[in-house]
This record gives C-alpha cells, structure tokens and sequence, in this order.
C-alpha cells in the first residue's frame, strides 16, 4: 500500500465546473497536508495546506481533511482551462523534525472550455 | 514567499561524467533541505534530507555514494550525481522549509531537468 494515494486521472471537467480531487494517507500519525499544483516541466507550488478535521476555504480552492477516514481532498471552484495541471498531494510525517513531505502521484487535470 | 533558486535548470551530461545542481535559499536561511527526483508521469520521490553541517539522510534505495549531497552553508545544499547513466536522467527539484514549526510551507526550487547521454 503506497502511504499516500491519489488517482491518476486525468480528471476532466468543463469550465465553470466544481473539480473535486481526493487523497488517502496510510499514516494516521500524519500531521499536515498540502495540495501541490504541478505544471508539466515545472515543479510544484502551494495551493494550501490543512491540519484540522474539516475545511479550509482559500478563493476558489476548498481543502477538506477527515482524519478518521484519512483522507484529504481539495475542490476547485469555477473551474479554468488554467487550473489544467497536475495535482500532488503531499503529508508530513515529523519524524526526527525533519519535516518530511511524502508525495502521492498526483491527478491530472484537464479543464476544457 | 520565501525564494528557493536552483541552478541549472537543464544540463546534458556525457555517461560517466558528473554533474553539480545548486540549491540556495534566497531570502531565509534553511537549515534543511530536501532533494526530490521526478519521473516522467511519476510524482516526486524524495532522496535525501539535507542538514547544514552535518551528513545527509538518505532514503531507502538511494545511493549514497552516487549522490552526493553537501549542505555547507545555511543558504546553499548541492547535490552531485557522480558517474552518471542514463537511468539517472530525471527532473532533480530541491525544496527547502523555513525553520519555524511542522506546518510552514516548503518551497520548491525551479527543478533541474538532467539527460545523461
């Protein structure tokens, strides 16, 4: 079982839609998640991170987190053909306090006009 | 936010010969850094955490002696890839975290895109 999942995809989705991506972890000792957006050739940057049970609104970005069925998932509002990239999910473990990011393999996501 | 630049951003090295990617923190001092590798169609896979002024950590399966990580100074972390093959051709991305608790933010260097021939 690989520690953080995520489907494939692509995930595809007409503009002005709701994009809804999900994430599993397998470490319920897992701390903190991240969304990640990941244009093709480029690395990743932060949508937002989450720690507490519930949702987190940030613009159009909503990232909701259950620790009990230790999953993370991240919805997009009116979605854009801009918003295509791929999405990595990402935990932290605080092992030693290094601070360690886990990456799932992240979903593609393809908005068309 | 914090700025993370990582030089360069592609190199085409010949097989067997080694290549240096630098990692510097900008605008804050990282004591730690991280070195990620990426796949075509893959996501990142971490390789080594590294600690400035001490020895690296190193991820299961990751060849120590083949890359080589120094952390000299608060703002800089390079990675070496020595003898390299083709099957090390890969996006390198280095990320570093300011040191202020479990939930700041990691910033990602631009990634250095290595073909060895």
């Amino acid at each position: 079982q690989k520690e953080v999942e995520q489907n494939s995809g692509p995930l595809s989705v007409p503009e002005g839609a709701i994009a809804s991506l999900n994430c599993t972890y397998s470490d319920r000792g897992s701390q903190s998640f991240f969304w990640y957006r990941q244009y093709s050739g480029k690395s990743p940057e932060l949508i937002m991170f989450i720690y507490s049970n519930g949702d987190k609104e940030d613009g159009r970005f909503t990232a909701q987190l259950n620790k009990a069925s230790q999953y993370v998932s991240l919805l997009i509002r009116d979605s854009q053909p801009s918003d295509s990239a791929t999405y990595l999910c990402a935990v932290n473990r605080w092992p030693g306090g290094y601070n360690k990011l886990i990456f799932g393999a992240g979903t593609r996501l393809a908005v068309h006009p | 936010g914090a700025v993370v630049s990582q030089h360069p951003s592609w190199v085409i090295c010949k097989s067997g010969t080694s290549v240096k990617i630098e990692c510097r923190s900008l605008d804050f001092q990282a004591t730690t850094m991280f070195w990620y590798r990426q796949f075509p169609k893959q996501s990142l896979m971490l390789m080594a955490t590294s600690n400035e002024g001490s020895k690296a950590t190193y991820e299961q399966g990751v060849e120590k002696d083949k890359f080589l990580i120094n952390h000299a100074s608060l703002t800089l972390s390079t990675l070496t890839v020595t003898s390299a093959h083709p099957e090390d051709s890969s996006f390198y991305i280095c990320s570093a975290r300011v040191p202020a608790g479990r939930l700041t933010e990691a910033f990602f260097g631009q990634g250095t895109r290595l073909t060895v021939v």
